[in-house]
């Protein structure tokens, strides 16, 4: 298997526009999670799916930010508008009902 | 918050040397306690975790030693080598939140030759 698959790995965008990103879960894991890693912050969880179902967006840090999941194999995190505050390393994980997740290699978003 | 505190921020150790960091959590919910490492441009890379109904774990140089009371584990990394040099994250979730990984802030270890 080829890994959970994250694009662009690079985003650099200004200030105001919208900022997509995706991910390709592992085939067969049912659970997805998106993390944000800053320098301030660490990793922390943004949202994470059960089935392509939402569980919990409470770290989602405000309305500027959404997640989709419309099928099994494809999840995105928007950012409209995004802010300079939102310059992180994004990274989606997935994982089979089990404990073990395993992660993309990040998309690092710059927002000038 | 910060639901799981780690020390020490960075770690410098000599080849050979036992590399020890520590975690430390509140919520008693929490049923799993895994070890990430994660190389610069990386993702974080699962290295081995532990569950509350044992007090060690050991697979190959790396150890995590847990103590339930004291809701405190640590990760053991004997004979260190250059190539351990990485960020290591401590985390803990439990079922009931999908394994929702929460992480320490993470220690950067540097391995000397």
């Amino acid at each position: 298997d080829a890994g959970v698959i994250q694009s662009p790995r690079h985003e650099v965008t200004e200030m105001g526009q919208e900022v997509t990103l995706r991910c390709k879960p592992i085939s067969g894991h049912d659970y997805l999670f998106w993390y944000r890693q800053t320098m301030m912050r660490g990793l922390e969880l943004l949202i994470y799916f059960n089935n392509n179902v939402p569980i919990d967006d409470s770290g989602m840090p405000e309305d500027r930010f959404s997640a989709k999941m419309p099928n099994a194999s494809f999840s995105t995190l928007k950012i409209q508008p995004s802010e300079p505050r939102d310059s992180a390393v994004y990274f989606c994980a997935s994982g089979s009902g089990t404990d073990t997740q395993y992660f993309g290699p990040g998309t690092r978003l710059t927002v000038l | 918050q910060q639901q799981v505190k780690q020390s020490p921020q960075s770690l410098i150790v000599q080849k050979g040397g036992i590399s020890i960091i520590n975690c430390a959590y509140e919520n008693t919910a929490f049923d799993y306690f895994p070890w990430y490492q994660q190389f610069p441009g990386k993702g974080p890379a699962l290295l081995i975790a532990i569950r509350p109904d044992v007090s060690e774990k050991k697979e190959g140089r790396f150890t995590i030693s847990f103590n339930k009371s004291a809701k405190q584990f640590s990760l053991h990394i004997m004979d260190s080598q250059p190539g351990d040099s990485a960020t290591y994250f401590c985390a803990a979730s439990s079922q009931n939140s999908g394994y929702a990984l929460n992480f320490g802030k993470g220690t950067s270890l540097l391995v000397t030759p």
